[in-house]
């Protein structure tokens, strides 16, 4: 099964950009969508996009749609989530998830990463 | 957007308790639905998913049920490793959508 290694903490300034990656292993990365979710501190989760590797295809909730990029290399199994114009509100744990394939209908996220932390602070 | 109602949003319950939490979604989502455990400082931990199935490895304690717009998830005999939050998801429309969440406190 596919396990998920995301990249590290991240402090960043109000308008500022960040850039966090996920990176699968030990399974076939072609076989699975990739989802972003959000979790504020104390919080629920909010969902920000998915992306089909295998096709490079996106789509995103619309309330991030202006600030947030998904991308996926399919040569080193890894996936980017880039959010711009950050503010204060972007605080949060960010996490990915894979959905395989096989029930990509009910988007079960059954493999997730560890999540990454991004702090935004002036 | 369809929105996902949990009840109730915290609960109190003891070793041994048959539990049921409530999702409720703004519109039919026939079984596109999904539930989570989290637990402090970890990522959600996918339980049941299209409203009934058992994820592979969790115990069987936990199971679900439900169509259209109201569902429940059900733990048969609590666990101390089950206090936790429990989400849903539905996934009939994007944007995919959770419940606002429901803590499992020991009482």
């Amino acid at each position: 099964q596919v396990q998920l290694v995301q990249s590290g903490a991240e402090v960043k300034k109000p308008g500022s950009s960040v850039k966090v990656s996920c990176s699968a292993s030990g399974g076939t990365f072609s076989s699975y969508t990739i989802s972003w979710v959000r979790q504020a501190p104390g919080q629920g989760l909010e969902w920000l996009g998915r992306i089909i590797p295998v096709l490079g295809i996106a789509n995103y909730a619309q309330r991030f749609q202006a600030r947030v990029t998904l991308a996926a290399d399919k040569s080193t199994g890894t996936a980017y989530m880039d959010l711009t114009s950050l503010t204060f509100e972007d605080t949060a744990t960010y996490y990915c998830a894979a959905v395989p394939a096989a029930t990509d209908y009910f988007h079960t996220m059954d493999v997730w990463g560890p999540g990454t932390t991004v702090t935004v602070s002036s | 957007d369809i929105q996902m109602t949990q009840s109730p949003s915290s609960l109190s319950a003891s070793v041994g308790d048959r539990v049921t939490i409530t999702c409720r979604a703004s519109q039919t989502i026939s079984n596109h639905l999904n539930w989570y455990q989290q637990k402090p400082g970890k990522a959600p931990k996918l339980l049941i998913y299209a409203a009934v199935s058992l994820q592979s490895g969790v115990p069987s304690r936990f199971s679900g049920s439900g169509s259209g717009t109201d569902f429940t998830l059900t733990i048969s005999s609590l666990q101390p490793a089950d206090f936790a939050t429990y989400y849903c998801q539905q996934s009939y429309n994007t944007p995919i959508t959770f419940g606002q969440g429901t803590r499992l406190e020991i009482k």
